[in-house]
Parts: C-alpha cells; sequence; structure tokens
C-alpha cells in the first residue's frame, strides 16, 4: 500500500481564518479523495481530487468552502475556508492506485476551530 | 440519498471469543465493499474487501460475508484480542470510486 502523510496532523484556529491541508504519497495514484469526519461520526466524502482539473464536490461541499488543488499525481491540498466551529472535524485524504480497487487513507488532521 | 448502515453501535467482547460485526447497506448497485479499523487518533486502516460477485472472503482472523439477497455484510473476527478494540467501519463502492460509509461499530474487547 502507499505511504500518506499529511499536514499538518493537527490545528486550532481562529473562526474566520483558513487552514490548508496537504497530502502527501510516496507514489502516483490514479485518484485521491477527501473526507471530512465529524467527532464521533463516520466518513463523509468532500470531493474527489483530480489531477490537472476542477475537484469533483459531493452534495453539500461547494469550492468556495473547500478549495482542493491537486498539481501531480502525488499531492493535494484542501483549503478550509472563513472557518467556524462547525468546521471542527477530522479531515483525511484517501488514495487509489492505478489496477487497484482498496482505497487507503492517510493519517487524517484533526482541526478545531474556537 | 441511499446508505449504509450498522446493526449495533458498540459491541463488547471477551478476549478469545469471536466477534461479529454486521452492516446494511442499500445500494444494489454497489460492487464492491470493504471493512476499515479505526484506532483512536489514526485514520482507517484497511482490514478486508470483497466483490460483489463473491459472498465470503477470508483474511488472517478475519472473514468477510456478503449476502446480496438482503443486503447484508458483516465482518467476523476470530480469537479477539485487545488489539482489536476499536472503531470498524464498513463501506461500499458506487459511481467509479466514491465510498459510502456506514456508522461505525465500537469494538470493546475484555481482558
Amino acid at each position: 500500500s502507499a505511504v500518506i502523510s499529511q499536514k499538518p496532523s493537527r490545528d486550532i484556529c481562529q473562526r474566520g481564518t483558513s487552514l490548508t491541508i496537504q497530502c502527501q504519497v510516496d507514489s502516483q495514484v490514479t485518484m485521491m479523495f477527501w473526507y471530512r469526519q465529524q467527532p464521533g461520526q463516520s466518513l463523509t466524502l468532500i470531493a474527489t481530487a483530480n489531477q490537472g482539473s476542477e475537484a469533483t464536490y459531493e452534495s453539500g461541499f461547494v469550492i468556495d468552502k473547500f478549495p482542493i488543488s491537486r498539481p501531480n499525481l502525488t499531492f493535494s491540498t484542501l483549503t478550509v475556508s472563513n472557518m467556524s466551529p462547525e468546521d471542527s472535524s477530522i479531515y483525511l485524504c484517501s488514495v487509489v492506485h492505478g489496477g487497484q480497487e482498496t482505497q487507503y487513507f492517510g493519517p487524517g488532521t484533526r482541526l478545531l476551530v474556537l | 440519498g441511499e446508505s449504509v448502515g450498522l446493526h449495533l453501535p458498540t459491541l463488547s467482547v471477551q478476549e478469545g471469543d469471536n466477534s461479529i460485526i454486521n452492516c446494511a447497506y442499500s445500494n444494489s448497485a454497489s460492487d464492491y465493499f470493504i471493512w476499515y479499523k479505526q484506532e483512536s487518533g489514526k485514520g482507517p486502516q484497511f482490514i478486508i474487501d470483497i466483490r460483489s460477485n463473491m459472498d465470503k472472503r477470508q483474511g488472517q482472523r478475519v472473514t468477510v460475508l456478503l449476502n446480496k439477497t438482503v443486503k447484508h455484510l458483516s465482518l467476523q473476527i476470530a480469537a479477539t484480542q485487545p488489539g482489536d478494540s476499536a472503531v470498524y467501519f464498513c463501506a461500499e463502492r458506487y459511481q467509479g470510486g466514491k465510498l459510502i460509509f456506514g456508522q461505525g461499530t465500537e469494538l470493546s474487547v475484555k481482558p
């Protein structure tokens, strides 16, 4: 499986500010996804990060709030914009290797918004 | 929209016993299913998967059963150990790669 790292691992932010989360993979992957996991809950897909094009967002998530970049096949960023306490969650990136089906997850970024 | 749900939110078992975690899914078009284990402070860890053309798959101490007739998925853990304590999520794949996750079951293993 791929080695996936995320930065930062955790952060405490003030409302109204923005935070950019990085996801780095040690090998080229075909698909990258961003998920949110609110406290005590399951994972919800935010968007699919498409290499070289705009991300595909799920219902309830918009680009202005969660802009995503994917400049190459090993790296992606998710920005949480104009944060409010409701954005306090774990944000996770996941990847799928070409030819495989399994989706592997990074360690997550734990965000607390005050 | 359609969702994946779990029958039991919490499960407590004695060390050495077998554990069974259940999951109901509603999307008949889903073609692939995965079980993940999430320990506190970590991301979900892949345990085992199964394609929709199979009804059983075994790994090391774990078995996944798929019943498409009733849209039911289960994870069996043999000889449960304290290190198995975690939250377990089932997930179904649809629309070319997107996963829908179940609510999660917290497994607690008593020594």
